[in-house]
């Protein structure tokens, strides 16, 4: 069974920063490529970053380029989303999504975990 | 400001059919395969549809997707009170290299 488990969440002032992890297991990490997701309180779904399978290739959304940084251990079976300069905005629930596809590019998002909430505020 | 257009809500009586539209531009809905998300409160999207009328294993054949030039429609029949939660198109975006989503759609079964 395909499991993504999202740990690091919680509360961090303005200005700074958390890690965030994304546990994965039931199929073989290295052979997909993966995504970030977030969701603010009450509003729609956001992608926020994607990282190729042997991290050859990431993209970032505009809201958070420069400031969070996306990578993965492949031996570990691990994604993990590094946010610096956190704001207000970026409170939300992240949630980790495998990305699979019948092309080279785009694709779709067939396993999400359950995500964890960051929230920014003093 | 969602880059794709769904209408906030749709709602339809029990057993009757609705669709949920989604609406884009040649970057994204016009050139790449749309996917559907449904998403109950508190729990984590589903992925319904892929590559625009693609059912994955285990999603009933009520549900299906299809796509016509910058605009791609998620139909519903058979409505049940178990398909009450909010759907989500998704869909690649050439032209900002990156997923798009739209702002979601709350289905409502009265």
């Amino acid at each position: 069974e395909v499991q993504l488990v999202e740990s690091g969440g919680g509360l961090v002032q303005p200005g700074g920063s958390l890690r965030l992890s994304c546990a994965a297991s039931g199929f073989t990490f290295s052979a997909y490529s993966m995504n970030w997701v977030r969701q603010a309180p009450g509003k729609g779904l956001e992608w926020v970053s994607y990282i190729s399978r042997t991290s050859s290739t990431i993209y970032y959304a505009d809201s958070v380029k420069g400031r969070f940084t996306i990578s993965r251990d492949n031996a570990k079976n691990s994604l993990y989303l590094q946010m610096n300069s956190l704001r207000a905005e970026d409170t939300a629930v992240y949630y980790c999504a495998r990305r699979s596809s019948s092309t080279s590019t785009g694709g779709y998002f067939d396993y999400w975990g359950q995500g964890t909430l960051v929230t920014v505020s003093s | 400001q969602s880059v794709l257009t769904q209408p906030p809500s749709v709602s339809a009586a029990p057993g009757q059919k609705v669709t949920i539209s989604c609406s884009g531009s040649s970057s994204n809905i016009g050139n790449n395969y749309v996917s559907w998300y449904r998403q109950l409160p508190g729990t984590a999207p589903k992925l319904l549809i892929y590559d625009n009328y693609e059912r994955p294993s285990g999603i009933p054949d009520r549900l299906s997707g299809s796509k016509s030039g910058t605009s791609a429609t998620l139909g519903i029949t058979g409505l049940q009170t178990g398909d009450e939660a909010d759907y989500y198109c998704g869909t690649w975006d050439s032209s900002l290299s990156g997923w798009v989503f739209g702002g979601g759609t709350k289905l409502t079964v009265l």
